[in-house]
């Protein structure tokens, strides 16, 4: 079985500040790795993703993450956030054995203040 | 444009009473499934189907149905509506990886249930 912690429920940080939203997931088997945001009253939206090779992924809209075997994470970090990166974000995990589906984290919730 | 589509957005009703949400993707994906969102709880999978002939259960299938006839629909029935299925619903779609397993999915807008 797969499971995701995300390890903080909520981060308010100061706009133009950096960020980062811990993820760590247990699984006994390889894994993909996923990060996605959801706006206020929308739907998920990927935003990165790691399925093999380099360990550090990125996104055209300045996040990244970086995927630590040893320690079990996949955390995603941003230097200087914007106002508009207020939002929740959604660590997930899936394997070849999973039959596509995606164990989900709890969410952390970002909120970028002016 | 591609996208995954879920009618109704936002759907009220009565414990009991049957009901359909549809879901649609223009992706020709081949696999489907089906989320439920609840707070503190992040996603949970109710059922997937990696292809027109194979739908299985997820995590949490009790008290939900599917059908996957054609490639492009994937919808969801609730044949006797509970509260405790008051919920969030998100549709997803995923194009076949290079080793035949699906790799990220793509989400439609959700569909907001409340069941009194």
């Amino acid at each position: 079985a797969q499971s995701v912690t995300q390890l903080d429920s909520q981060v308010p940080v100061f706009e133009e500040a950096p960020v980062e939203l811990r993820c760590n997931y247990s699984s006994s088997v390889s894994v993909y790795l996923f990060w996605y945001v959801q706006y206020p009253n929308q739907g998920l939206q990927l935003l990165l993703k790691y399925l093999s090779g380099s360990t550090l992924v990125e996104s055209i809209n300045g996040f990244e993450a970086e995927f630590n075997k040893s320690q079990t994470s996949f955390h995603l970090r941003k230097p200087s956030v914007h106002i508009s990166d207020t939002a929740e974000y959604f660590c997930a995990v899936s394997s070849p054995t999973s039959y596509g589906k995606l164990t989900f984290g709890q969410g952390t919730i970002l909120t970028v203040h002016p | 444009e591609a996208q995954v589509t879920q009618n109704p957005r936002y759907l009220i009703t009565v414990t009991g009473k049957k009901l359909t949400v549809t879901c649609s993707q223009n992706m020709n994906h081949e696999y489907m499934s089906w989320y439920r969102q609840d707070p503190g709880l992040g996603l949970r999978q109710i059922y997937y189907s990696m292809n027109v002939e194979v739908t299985d259960k997820g995590d949490v299938p009790e008290g939900y149905k599917v059908s996957r006839k054609e490639k492009r629909n994937f919808p969801l029935i609730l044949e006797s509506p509970s509260p405790n299925q008051t919920s969030l619903y998100f549709c997803a779609s995923s194009p076949e990886g290079e080793r035949g397993y699906p790799y990220e999915q793509y989400f439609g807008p959700g569909t907001r249930l409340t069941v009194t």
